[in-house]
């Protein structure tokens, strides 16, 4: 079973920050929180993982809590492409050879123009 | 360099018949790895391959099955088609601690 909760649906005016929540209150010390996203028609994307520290790349932004139960993934500006369905991960790096990801139902992000 | 290829796009089955589907990864990527999407139940982890071993598998009967060759490439197939087993296939590879890149996914109609 996937191990975080996200809301179903989300919206968002075109041009404006969004941020995107997840819970994942049994993360274990050696999980990665992951971002995908998934643009209609095609398969998931990559957009962002972390550990502790907050990330920042060239499509979005995570904020983690300080007790890792949840996270944030920020968008910084939406544009109508941006309207995907986003999933929120855990990934265990701990050395295990079970590298697999579960996938939730995940937030459908709806861009309003 | 080239991203994770998946043939074929489009398929169309009978019931009771078989299928293969196959994926190529990003060159270097070992780990493969299968995923289903319908509607319904969103996407499904089906199996996981690494250096042409089955490390991880989903809850999905026996007719569900794969491999991996030594080049990396992988197929799955599906045998005695269902009319629930229509879906987006998705294969995904990653080069282990990063992220995975999927591919576009075959999509497979079951009549």
């Amino acid at each position: 079973d996937a191990k975080t909760t996200q809301p179903n649906s989300m919206e968002s005016n075109e041009e404006e920050p969004v941020h995107l929540p997840c819970n994942h209150s049994t993360i274990s010390g050696t999980d990665y929180i992951h971002w995908y996203r998934q643009l209609p028609s095609q398969g998931p994307e990559y957009v962002i993982h972390g550990l502790t520290s907050n990330v920042n790349n060239r499509m979005a932004s995570l904020a983690i809590a300080e007790d890792r139960k949840s996270s944030t993934l920020i968008l910084h500006r939406a544009t109508l492409r941006d309207a995907a369905v986003y999933y929120c991960i855990l990934r265990d790096r701990g050395g295990s050879r079970d590298d697999k990801i579960i996938f939730g139902k995940g937030t459908r992000l709806h861009i309003l123009p | 360099k080239a991203g994770v290829t998946q043939t074929p796009r489009y398929l169309i089955k009978t019931r009771g018949q078989q299928v293969t589907l196959s994926c190529s990864p990003i060159s270097g990527h070992r780990s493969v790895s299968w995923y289903q999407q319908t509607p319904g139940q969103g996407l499904q982890f089906l199996f996981e391959y690494f250096s042409e071993t089955q490390r991880n598998k989903g809850n999905f009967p026996g007719r569900f099955s794969g491999r991996q060759f030594s080049n990396s490439r992988s197929e799955m197939n599906v045998s005695t088609l269902e009319l629930g087993d229509s879906a987006l296939y998705l294969c995904a590879s990653s080069d282990q601690g990063n992220g995975y890149t999927f591919g576009s996914g075959t999509r497979l109609t079951v009549v």
